[in-house]
């Protein structure tokens, strides 16, 4: 069965400060990968999402992810930090079924 | 607001006791899928349906919960004689016939006292 690792726990970082948070799946079929965001007493929401084409996606507030193939990850980023983007990042991973694979989560705080 | 509606969004419920929670889907979505999300962890799929036909169950949902659909729309998910390890916050979620992007409503938080 596919799993999602998400190797940060907990990030801290600065304002302005650019931010790459890991994800790696185990599955060795096609999969359809996402990335959701859950703001301090919010629910999920979808950040961006990968099906196909091109590996580099981008998704709202300007984060963006990588497809890499070769390493099973699919890492988010972002260039510059805002303090509003201090949330819970998880990363999760569909394959064709309907059984989406969440990882633990990541917590990001962001310092004004 | 025309999002996944959850109902309530809070019980505290003593230990054997029965609890049920109620999701609303976005009216178009005919998946609908409960999770459980406990500290410290991501969602974890509990169970699907597709309109009414439940299709899918986890090995998480043991025999003590029951989660129905009887007319498409509205499911509930009932967990009866609760104990403390059912603490956590029971999720729904729904999308789009053979969608794969699914949208989460904002959880019932479930604490067993």
């Amino acid at each position: 069965a596919q799993s999602v690792s998400q190797h940060n726990h907990h990030v801290i970082l600065s304002e302005a400060a650019s931010l790459e948070l890991g994800c790696n799946y185990s599955y060795g079929g096609t999969v359809n990968l996402f990335w959701y965001v859950q703001y301090p007493g919010q629910h999920l929401q979808l950040l961006l999402k990968y099906f196909s084409g091109d590996p580099l996606v981008k998704g709202i507030k300007g984060f963006e992810a990588e497809f890499i193939k070769s390493k099973f990850s699919f890492n988010l980023r972002k260039p510059s930090v805002q303090w509003s983007d201090t949330a819970e990042y998880f990363c999760a991973v569909n394959a064709g079924n309907n059984d989406m694979r969440f990882g633990a989560g990541t917590r990001l705080t962001v310092k004004p | 607001d025309t999002g996944v509606s959850q109902d309530p969004r809070h019980k505290i419920t003593k230990r054997g006791q029965n609890v049920t929670f109620r999701c609303d889907p976005i009216s178009e979505h005919n998946r609908l899928y409960w999770y459980r999300q406990t500290l410290g962890q991501g969602p974890e799929f509990l169970t699907y349906f597709q309109n009414e036909a439940q299709l899918e169950k986890s090995r998480l949902l043991s025999d003590r919960f029951s989660a129905e659909r009887p007319k498409g729309s509205f499911s509930t998910l009932e967990i009866q004689r609760t104990e403390q390890g059912d603490s956590a916050m029971y999720l729904c979620a729904s999308s789009f016939p053979g969608g794969n992007t699914i949208y989460f409503g904002e959880g019932s938080w479930l604490t067993v006292v």
